[in-house]
């Protein structure tokens, strides 16, 4: 089936410093999404992505949708301690279900 | 804020017992969603439903049975509890403005002794 490969598994960063994450697939999607997650809740949509190529922005958060369909990228700038979390690719398939990736992890050193 | 509601929050049952969880939904969607979510793994689809009466197999469905007599109320069966069955229970909608998008419940925490 299809799979989604979200690296890396966890991030341990400073405080200030920027985040990439990444996520790649063997298949084509039409729509990529990033979620967050907090401990003891539910996944939060942070970005939708429609379009090959397109690089969209929320506040300190910008996601691109690659030009191969088959990949995704999230970035966080200068962190803060509320980022903290698990971030969560995930793809949107021609039948309509939603493939997610494992997650990336991210933890702030103070 | 996507109106779900999520009953129980939390649960602890034995193996052999039948489990049913509950989603509330308060916007009127059509689309719902049950995962699990487990460590290393991320969220799975377990069924979904797109109206009242039609639901239909998602990726890890086997031990689960789900049922949807009206719109706002999606429930997930367990209809003999494994210790494999414990996870993280989350319920979904699909947007009404993006519908490539999903929106999520604050989720279930089930164990099975």
């Amino acid at each position: 089936g299809q799979q989604l490969n979200q690296s890396p598994q966890s991030m341990f960063i400073q405080e200030g410093e920027d985040v990439s994450m990444n996520c790649t697939s063997s298949s084509i999607f039409n729509t990529w999404l990033w979620y967050k997650q907090d401990p003891g809740e539910g996944p939060v949509l942070l970005i939708a992505l429609y379009k090959a190529g397109e690089l969209t922005s929320n506040g300190r958060l910008t996601a691109q949708f690659g030009i191969t369909r088959k990949d995704s990228f999230l970035n966080i700038s200068a962190s803060i301690p509320s980022d903290v979390g698990i971030y969560f690719c995930a793809g949107l398939t021609r039948d309509d279900k939603i493939i997610f990736g494992k997650g990336t992890r991210l933890h702030i050193l103070p | 804020d996507a109106g779900i509601t999520q009953s129980p929050r939390h649960k602890v049952t034995e193996t052999g017992t039948p489990v049913t969880l509950r989603c509330h939904q308060t916007e009127n969607h059509r689309y719902m969603y049950w995962y699990r979510q487990d460590p290393g793994h991320g969220l799975r689809l377990i069924h979904y439903s797109y109206g009242v009466k039609d639901t239909d197999k998602g990726e890890v469905s086997d031990g689960y049975s789900v049922s949807r007599s009206k719109t706002e109320d999606f429930l997930l069966t367990l209809e003999s509890a494994t210790s494999s069955q414990t996870s993280v229970y989350f319920c979904a909608i699909k947007g009404r403005v993006s519908t490539d998008t999903q929106y999520f419940g604050p989720g279930t925490r089930l164990t099975v002794l």
